[in-house]
């Protein structure tokens, strides 16, 4: 089965920025989306097919994806970023995968 | 707007049954694929299972697969889960989600779940 890995936690200060990988096998050959998740609430999609953001995501928010390894990038990082983040890419073997998640917390 | 109300959860024992419902309104339901994707408390994402606009294709994680049947009513704008033989660990909030295609696509909306808690 296809495993996707994520660093349980990331912290930064805020105005900075912070870096939050997904690890996969050769994960630079899929499509990797980004889920922001706070507390009691619903996922919101952040970041889809790697790069793309979907309407009223601001742009401090972007993806990249190579090789194995897929990073989503907040730039200018504000108190209400602080969330859960996953990743998720669909896989021939496994179907649908989520990473396992990081606690973003703004310092 | 786009919206979707996920009714139907509660408290069940093991081995019983459950059946989950998503309601959908503003945009064409019968032109997306849809999705369930559940959360064990304090846990992570977990993909349920698939069904394409038109219900031609369906797809299901192995740890529900036999005991899970997803559908959908596209005259309803309605998308449902029937959960028989139900065990302490599909005890989650269960989410409904919108994607483009049914397979690689991402979720861009999501209702705001329902809770299932399985337990004698």
């Amino acid at each position: 089965s296809y495993v996707l890995t994520q660093p349980p936690s990331v912290s930064v200060a805020p105005g900075q920025t912070a870096r939050i990988t997904c690890g996969g096998n050769n994960i630079g050959s899929k499509s990797v989306h980004w889920y922001q998740q706070k507390p009691g609430q619903a996922p919101v999609l952040v970041v889809y097919d790697d790069s793309d953001r979907p309407s009223g995501i601001p742009e401090r928010f972007s993806g990249s994806n190579s090789g194995n390894t897929a990073t989503l990038t907040i730039s200018r990082v504000e108190a209400g970023d602080e969330a859960d983040y996953y990743c998720q890419v669909w896989d021939s073997s496994s179907d649908e995968v989520f990473g396992g998640g990081t606690k973003l917390t703004v310092l | 707007e786009v919206q979707l109300v996920e009714s139907g959860g509660g408290l069940v024992k093991p081995g019983g049954s459950l059946r989950l419902s998503c309601a959908a309104s503003g945009f064409t339901f019968s032109s997306y694929s849809m999705n369930w994707v559940r959360q064990a408390p304090g846990k992570g994402l977990e993909w349920v299972s698939s069904i394409s606009s038109s219900s031609s294709y369906i797809y299901y994680a192995d740890s529900v697969k036999g005991r899970f049947t997803i559908s959908r009513d596209n005259a309803k704008n309605s998308l449902y889960l029937q959960m028989n033989s139900l065990r302490a660990e599909d005890t989650a909030v269960y989410y409904c989600a919108r994607s483009q295609m049914v397979r690689g696509a991402s979720h861009d909306y999501w209702g705001q779940g329902t809770l299932v808690t399985v337990s004698s």
